[in-house]
């Protein structure tokens, strides 16, 4: 199975500030890379995938980069609603697998 | 609006049953390939098993072949997990979740999760 790990586990930063979470595959995923965004109690959102194009609806403050093995999640200017659990997931090969996400918390 | 609404969670003992249901509404059901995935608090988000809109073709993951059968019912928009052999370690939220999307010659077989239900808990415990 191909290992998904993200990094950091947690971080605090503050509203306006530009965060970005690393994800790496323990082997290729080429660029079938999506990144979710979850909140307490609901289901993950999906909010990038093929490593950068953004889902209808998402705020353009989101972006993604990388491919291979080496991704990147960037939110450009944080915001209230961003504070959240972030999760990648590879969908190069089965069984598809997810990181073990990156909370992001208020400063 | 689109929604898809998982049932049928709740509590199994040990080496029982159970069967989750999701249905769809607000979106074309019949040409999305459909999945299931759980979270545990523990191990943390994890597919378990995809099938393709005609119900034909269907994968597992390791941890739940044998064991769980995924199916579906495209006039009722409705999609399935029948889980056997229940462990603790299958406690879990499930989520269905959509997958790619197929018109009448191809399929895009997308492999990342755009539309999901709200969960069902399930709790193997004795």
């Amino acid at each position: 199975d191909i290992q998904m790990t993200q990094s950091p586990s947690a971080l605090s930063a503050s509203v306006g500030d530009r965060v970005s979470i690393t994800c790496r595959a323990s082997q290729t995923t080429r660029n079938w890379l999506a990144w979710y965004q979850q909140k307490a109690g609901k289901a993950p959102k999906l909010l990038l995938y093929q490593a950068s194009t953004l889902e209808s609806g998402v705020p353009s403050r989101f972006s993604g980069s990388g491919s291979g093995t080496d991704f990147t999640l960037t939110i450009s200017s944080l915001q209230p609603d961003d504070f959240a659990t972030y999760y990648c997931q590879q969908y190069d090969t089965y069984p598809w697998t997810f990181g073990q996400g990156t909370k992001v918390e208020i400063k | 609006e689109v929604q898809l609404v998982e049932s049928g969670g709740g509590l199994a003992q040990p080496g029982g049953s159970l069967r989750l249901s999701c249905t769809a509404s607000g979106f074309s059901f019949s040409n999305y390939e459909m999945n299931w995935v759980r979270q545990t608090p523990g191990q943390g988000l994890e597919w378990l098993s995809n099938i393709s809109i005609s119900g034909s073709y269907t994968l597992y993951a390791d941890s739940v072949k044998g064991r769980f059968t995924i199916s579906r019912d495209n006039a009722k928009k409705s999609l399935f997990l029948q889980m056997n052999s229940l462990r603790a370690e299958d406690t879990a939220v499930y989520y269905c979740a959509s997958g790619g999307y197929c018109t009448d010659d191809k399929c895009n077989h997308a492999g990342y999760f755009q539309k999901w239900g709200q969960g069902t808990l399930v709790i193997v415990s004795s």
